[in-house]
């Protein structure tokens, strides 16, 4: 099982849709937690970092849920320029920092 | 934010020769650098932790010889793919974190990527 699970995708979109994003954390002592976008061909960039009592960037909203392990990223009235790769991104402190990074889910959207 | 430049952005090599690729934290210092190598399609993977002053860290798999850290400065970390071969066609990508970031968080900064094709 891989330490980090995201849905496979990808998500095929209208302009406009709400369109969420799941990832799950098999190491219980992971401490931080971030949606990263990558677009094709381009480093990834941080979207925001995901806290317990959850967190909004405009239209982004990122929640954790410690108990279940689980992350997520909800993405209102989708724009075309959301069109990129979202990866969950899992660190652990006591791993010298490393990140464990999810496949990614391909997003989509269209005019 | 933090700014991470790599040099050079792309790369066409013959196979068999080696090829540098230099990592900077431009307004930072980093005591760890992390290489990471993404093929189409595929998430990124961690190659190495790059320890500044010391040997890097190799995840399980990569060859140490074949890929040459070196972490000379706190600023500057360098990957070197010896005697290149096509399979070593990929997207390197290296990344930073701030010293001075006392923040739990550990975020990382990412370079904008190498792309290297071996010919």
């Amino acid at each position: 099982r891989k330490e980090v699970e995201q849905d496979p995708g990808p998500f095929n979109v209208p302009e406009g849709a709400t369109v969420a994003f799941n990832c799950t954390y098999s190491n219980s002592a992971s401490q931080s937690f971030f949606w990263y976008r990558q677009d094709c061909r381009k480093e990834p960039k941080l979207l925001m970092s995901v806290y317990s009592s959850g967190n909004e960037d405009g239209r982004f909203t990122a929640q954790l849920n410690r108990a279940s392990q689980y992350i997520s990223l909800l993405i209102r009235d989708s724009k075309l320029s959301d069109s990129a790769t979202y990866l969950c991104v899992v660190n652990t402190r006591t791993n010298a920092g490393k990140s464990t990074f999810g496949d990614g889910t391909t997003l989509t959207v269209k005019p | 934010g933090a700014v991470v430049s790599q040099h050079p952005s792309w790369v066409i090599c013959k196979s068999g020769t080696s090829v540098k690729i230099e990592c900077r934290s431009l307004d930072f210092q980093a005591t760890t650098m992390f290489w990471y190598r993404q093929f189409p399609k595929q998430s990124l993977m961690l190659m190495a932790t790059s320890n500044e002053g010391s040997k890097a860290t190799y995840e399980q798999g990569v060859e140490k010889d074949k890929f040459l850290i070196n972490h000379a400065s706190l600023t500057l970390s360098t990957l070197t793919v010896t005697s290149a071969h096509p399979e070593d066609s990929s997207f390197y990508i290296c990344s930073a974190r701030d010293l001075t970031d006392s923040r739990a968080s550990y975020e990382q900064y990412f370079g904008p990527g190498t792309r290297l094709t071996v010919t």
